[in-house]
């Protein structure tokens, strides 16, 4: 069974550091892309971040240079480094994994989420 | 920077149908973007409908469907349920350096 399991969430200082983890399991992360996505309050979804199976890592703009993706094989966990965090961070983030399907891309399984939260 | 645009808000009877759509700034949407679609409802994580335009998965109930419509993606309920009162969205790939972006969402009621 495939499961995404987030957490490191909590309230940080604007300019502060956070690292979510989502834990992967029935499926090996290093085999599909895993994306973060947020929601922040009153907004829609938002696309954070992707790391693809080879490695490429992509980010929107305004998180760019602030923060990192990356994975564990070993522990097959995917994580995301939250520097320099603003207000504007605040969001519940999910992780979920996407697959190269023979017909095209899919995003299927998704975590229930971490509530961040950037206040002074 | 890319937009993509669905309806905010969609009104429909229990029995009836709808379509939500799903449009790019950059033009025409096409089988290329992948279109994915969404459910989330109030306190949940999304649940994946739809991928790569018309693509269902082993729980997408029958009643939806996803289609290019004009230059749009498209989400179809026939036969809409109270249970799918939620938020929907879809999700594009256009690949380079910010390759994902979601719609707006559409607030979807079962009136």
């Amino acid at each position: 069974e495939v499961r995404l399991v987030e957490s490191g969430g909590g309230l940080v200082q604007p300019g502060g550091s956070l690292r979510l983890s989502c834990a992967a399991s029935g499926f090996t992360v290093s085999g599909n892309f895993m994306t973060w996505v947020r929601r922040a309050p009153g907004k829609g979804l938002e696309w954070v971040s992707t790391i693809y199976s080879g490695g490429a890592r992509h980010y929107v703009d305004s998180v760019k240079g602030r923060f990192t993706i990356s994975r564990d094989n070993y522990k097959n966990t995917v994580y995301l480094q939250m520097n320099s965090m603003r207000a504007e961070d605040t969001a519940v983030y999910h992780c979920a994994r996407g697959v190269d399907t023979p017909v095209g891309l899919s995003v299927d399984y998704w975590g229930q989420g971490t509530l961040v939260t950037v206040s002074s | 920077q890319t937009v993509v645009t669905q309806e905010p808000s969609l009104t429909v009877s229990p029995g009836g149908t709808v379509t939500l759509t799903c449009v790019s700034s950059t033009g025409a949407v096409t089988s290329g973007y992948y279109p994915n679609w969404f459910q989330q409802k109030p306190g949940q994580a999304p649940r994946a409908l739809i991928y790569s335009t018309d693509r269902i998965y082993s729980w997408t109930p029958a009643r939806f469907s996803g289609s290019l419509l004009g230059g749009k993606a498209a989400l179809t309920l026939s036969g809409v349920q109270p249970e799918d009162e939620a938020e929907y969205y879809c999700l594009l790939y256009f690949g380079g350096v910010q390759p994902w972006v979601f719609g707006g969402g559409t607030k979807l009621t079962v009136l």
